[in-house]
């Protein structure tokens, strides 16, 4: 099956904690998993991305965390600020080729 | 450089009529894509090319016909437009080795 499930759907954070976002997905012919940011009004943009010959990678205040055998990856920002309200989305690429997205979160974190 | 374009960025088209999307890019990219996104269902991959002269359909292709001739475009039409298919398109595009997807604005469009 090419589906990746997120949640949560909604995620409310105050300045400076942790927002945690959770994926799961069940084909193994999947080989990269990306987590996108998207602003309304605005096209995704690519945040950070992770092979899963690799259990976490850190970019800044952003980490992925990657469980190859529960089929499972996650997304935590740190020290989140109000200008990471945005919607968030996890995918994962299909033998190289096309991408399946999960549905999104919706991230707000409050002043 | 322009990255990823589309046109037009908004359309309002009536039950049946016909249109064409395009996306441009001009980094060269060997993949392109279509998606459609509505709300609380993500991105949802309509069809894809590996290079210039293919294309190959994905989740949801169904009332959407695509054409790559040239590298640096990828063309989406709507033959007869149905209001299911109000929604917001988003074309990428990356390179064969590097996985990352480059996105264009975005169209927004509206059949009534």
């Amino acid at each position: 099956q090419q589906q990746v499930k997120q949640s949560p759907q909604s995620l409310i954070v105050q300045k400076g904690g942790i927002s945690i976002i959770n994926c799961a997905y069940e084909n193994t012919a999947f080989d990269y998993f990306p987590w996108y940011q998207q602003f309304p009004g605005k096209g995704p943009a690519l945040l950070i991305a992770i092979r899963p010959d690799v259990s976490e990678k850190k970019e800044g205040r952003f980490t992925i965390s990657f469980n190859k055998s529960a089929k499972q990856f996650s997304l935590h920002i740190m020290d989140s600020q109000p200008g990471d309200s945005a919607t968030y989305f996890c995918a994962a690429l299909h033998y190289g080729q096309n991408f399946v997205f999960g549905p999104g979160t919706r991230l707000s974190v409050l002043p | 450089n322009a990255g990823v374009t589309q046109t037009p960025k908004f359309r309002v088209l009536k039950t049946g009529q016909s249109m064409t999307l395009l996306c441009a890019q001009d980094m060269n990219h060997e993949y392109m894509y279509w998606y459609r996104q509505d709300p609380g269902m993500g991105l949802r991959l309509i069809h894809y090319s590996v290079g210039e002269g293919t294309t190959a359909k994905g989740e949801v292709p169904d009332g959407y016909n695509v054409s790559r001739l040239k590298k640096q475009n990828f063309l989406l039409g709507l033959e007869s437009a149905a209001p299911s298919q109000t929604s917001v398109y988003f074309c990428a595009s990356r390179g064969p080795v590097s996985y990352e997807q480059y996105f264009g604005p975005g169209t927004r469009l509206t059949v009534t």
